[in-house]
């Protein structure tokens, strides 16, 4: 069975400051990866999106991911985070033969200081 | 287009009382499904549909029903509503296995 393991709970930066968060799966074969990003009390919001091809792939907002297969890994990068992206983030994988269902990790809830 | 739409926002029900949470999508994806969130947690599926009259089980199918009849519409049944069922409910569509579009949920508490 497809799994997320989004470590970080919780995560705190500092405005301007670089972020990394970090997701890692499990899936026999090659999976389509996803990070939304959820606002208090909204929907989900995609970010970006990796299906194949080009590793490093690059969302709205600034925000970029590196699929390594070899370390089951699709982090998600921004290189100086905005007070606006406060939010709670959460990594997905799915599979092509699934009919898009998707795993969701638990969420890193990102807090931004001034 | 409004995307995907889901109604009540809010609501609170009693144990044992049922009602239908409505999900509606205009952007005519053929798949759709129901999650629900609870506090400090992922999104786990409940039920989904790959398009009208085809519905499956997800991972936590248990005390809800759905139907599709339509492609636009996918409600989602609760009978007999148990404290546990106290979460935050999305819909969400996609076309095929494209990326998923949500809805701004709907909060449910059961008392």
């Amino acid at each position: 069975a497809q799994s997320v393991t989004q470590p970080d709970i919780h995560i705190t930066v500092s405005e301007g400051a670089s972020l990394e968060l970090r997701c890692n799966y499990s899936y026999g074969a090659t999976p389509y990866l996803f990070w939304y990003v959820q606002s208090p009390g909204q929907g989900l919001q995609l970010l970006l999106k990796y299906f194949s091809g080009d590793t490093l792939v690059q969302g709205i907002k600034g925000f970029e991911a590196e699929f390594k297969r070899s370390q089951s890994s699709f982090n998600l990068r921004k290189p100086s985070v905005h007070w606006s992206d406060a939010a709670e983030y959460f990594c997905a994988v799915g599979r092509e033969t699934s009919g898009s269902r998707l795993t969701f990790g638990e969420g890193t809830q990102l807090t931004v200081n001034p | 287009n409004a995307g995907v739409t889901q109604t009540p926002k809010f609501r609170i029900l009693k144990i044992g009382q049922s009602m239908t949470l409505q999900c509606t999508q205009d952007m005519n994806h053929n798949y759709m499904y129901w999650y629900r969130q609870d506090p400090g947690m992922g999104l786990k599926l409940i039920y989904y549909s790959v398009g009208a009259g085809i519905t499956d089980k997800g991972e936590v199918p248990n005390g809800y029903n759905v139907s599709r009849s339509t492609t636009e519409d996918f409600p989602l049944r609760l009978e007999l509503a148990a404290p546990s069922q106290t979460s935050v409910y999305f819909c969400a569509s996609s076309y095929r296995n494209s990326e998923q579009y949500f809805g701004p949920g709907t909060r449910l508490t059961v008392t």
